[in-house]
């Protein structure tokens, strides 16, 4: 499929906010999403945003959607050590029966 | 909450083997699917089932084939495997009825090929 485009790196000190940027390709998708994989384990669905909501807000995590320019953020709020991850944007396109289109993932660094 | 488990969590295989990488969901989710991840690639979709018996190719199934006999079961199949297939491979499974099409992933089988 197309390519969901995310930068690959971030460093962050401890307690600033992260944000990490992503464009997605298909105006359709009904739902956006945001899944962590922390090192040696497999993805977990951290956040994931309806295509009818602007922004939702989850404890430290705030994402901001907008479809017009199919730009998808995630926030990270008083960013601690144990954020450091890669953090992958997906979506899942019209007629990919229900399979994840996935960026290629962001490595977050939080160092103290 | 759902699981999803893999057969292996590390596995070395040699040139030419056959190689089989089990799935299995306990949600009774109908759909499944099976994923490589590689550095600077992201996770890339090799297949999916969307039911018993039916699969359907990705974006990279050359080299790899599945099964799906049992609703809660999907296998990946390396027929001959290469050191091109080394990789980490990721199962996952949803159902229509999961709340925002969630997909839930298993831990991964991180194979070698030698």
């Amino acid at each position: 499929g197309e390519d969901v485009e995310q930068s690959l790196f971030l460093s962050v000190r401890e307690g600033d906010s992260s944000v990490i940027n992503c464009t997605y390709t298909d105006s359709s998708s009904t739902y956006l999403y945001w899944y962590k994989q922390e090192p040696g384990a497999g993805l977990q669905l951290l956040t994931y945003i309806f295509s009818n909501m602007d922004m939702k807000q989850d404890q430290r995590l705030t994402v901001l959607l907008n479809k017009k320019d199919k730009h998808l953020s995630l926030r990270i709020a008083d960013t601690q050590t144990g954020d450091s991850a890669i953090y992958f944007c997906a979506e899942i396109p019209r007629d990919s029966g229900y399979a994840l289109n996935f960026g290629k993932g962001t490595s977050l660094l939080v160092t103290p | 909450d759902v699981k999803v488990t893999q057969s292996s969590r590390y596995l070395v295989k040699r040139t030419g083997e056959k190689v089989f990488l089990e799935c299995v969901q306990d949600m009774d989710h109908e759909n499944m699917f099976w994923y490589r991840q590689d550095p600077g690639l992201g996770l890339r979709l090799i297949y999916f089932s969307y039911d018993v018996k039916m699969k359907e190719k990705g974006d990279i199934p050359e080299g790899y084939s599945v099964s799906r006999e049992k609703k809660e079961r999907f296998s990946l199949i390396l027929e001959s495997a290469s050191t091109n297939q080394t990789s980490m491979y990721l199962c996952a499974s949803t159902s229509q009825g999961v709340v925002a099409d969630t997909q839930y992933f298993g831990p991964g089988t991180r194979l070698t090929v030698l």
